[in-house]
């Protein structure tokens, strides 16, 4: 059935660049998703990438998607303080699908 | 700040009782998702709404019910309460029917089943 799978736990100091990665089983994903989750709150739409992309750039984050190992990674560069929280690798086949979601990435930010 | 409102934000309940949860999505958002997300775990998809029919359905038992209204707003019900329905429950919506790269979420309705 469809997985993804991600680590739970980023430590990052300050100012490096965060690297998450996940991996998902389902070949027929078109969209793949990193969400974020703080605490108390709902899930904010990072950004986005089509399985015909290898790589997208969004300001801070770059996306890097290898589709024959069904890998997919989320950069953050300059890591900040603000960028403490859960990051959630998602997929779905078709944009009118259910989401098929990982257990999600807690990140760390040293001082 | 997503325009997508969720009430209550937190609910006791004991094991048996029913409960209600609510979503209020953004004007013209014809498509709403419900979520479960169980501590530690990613969201679940529960089922989807678009225009006050019910468009996908994930693996949850018919005890887990939803309405859409026109005003936007929808209703996630759960019969029978198990302690396992200890969760946050996300609503999400958007503008289209295929529209997940467009999906808003609300803040979620914190429930604990005792």
């Amino acid at each position: 059935g469809e997985d993804v799978e991600q680590s739970l736990f980023l430590s990052v100091r300050e100012g490096d660049s965060s690297v998450i990665n996940c991996t998902y089983t389902d070949s027929s994903s078109t969209y793949l998703y990193w969400y974020k989750q703080e605490p108390g709150a709902g899930l904010q739409l990072l950004t986005y990438i089509f399985s015909n992309m290898d790589m997208k750039q969004d300001q801070r984050l770059t996306v890097l998607l290898n589709k024959k190992d069904k890998h997919l990674s989320l950069r953050i560069a300059d890591t900040q303080t603000g960028d403490s929280a859960i990051y959630f690798c998602a997929e779905t086949e078709n944009r009118d699908d259910k989401i098929i979601f990982g257990k999600g990435t807690r990140l760390h930010i040293l001082p | 700040e997503t325009g997508v409102t969720q009430s209550p934000t937190h609910l006791i309940k004991t094991r048996g009782q029913q409960v209600t949860l609510r979503c209020s999505s953004q004007s013209g958002h014809n498509t709403v998702s419900w979520y479960q997300q169980a501590l530690g775990q990613g969201p679940q998809f529960i089922f989807q709404y678009y225009r006050e029919e019910e468009n996908g359905r994930g693996n949850f038992p018919p005890r887990f019910s939803g309405l859409q209204f026109p005003n936007y707003s929808s209703e996630l019900n759960v019969n029978a309460l198990e302690l396992d329905d200890s969760a946050l429950y996300l609503c999400a919506s958007s503008p289209l029917k295929r529209g997940t790269d467009t999906q808003y979420f609300g803040p979620g309705t914190r429930l604990t089943v005792l």
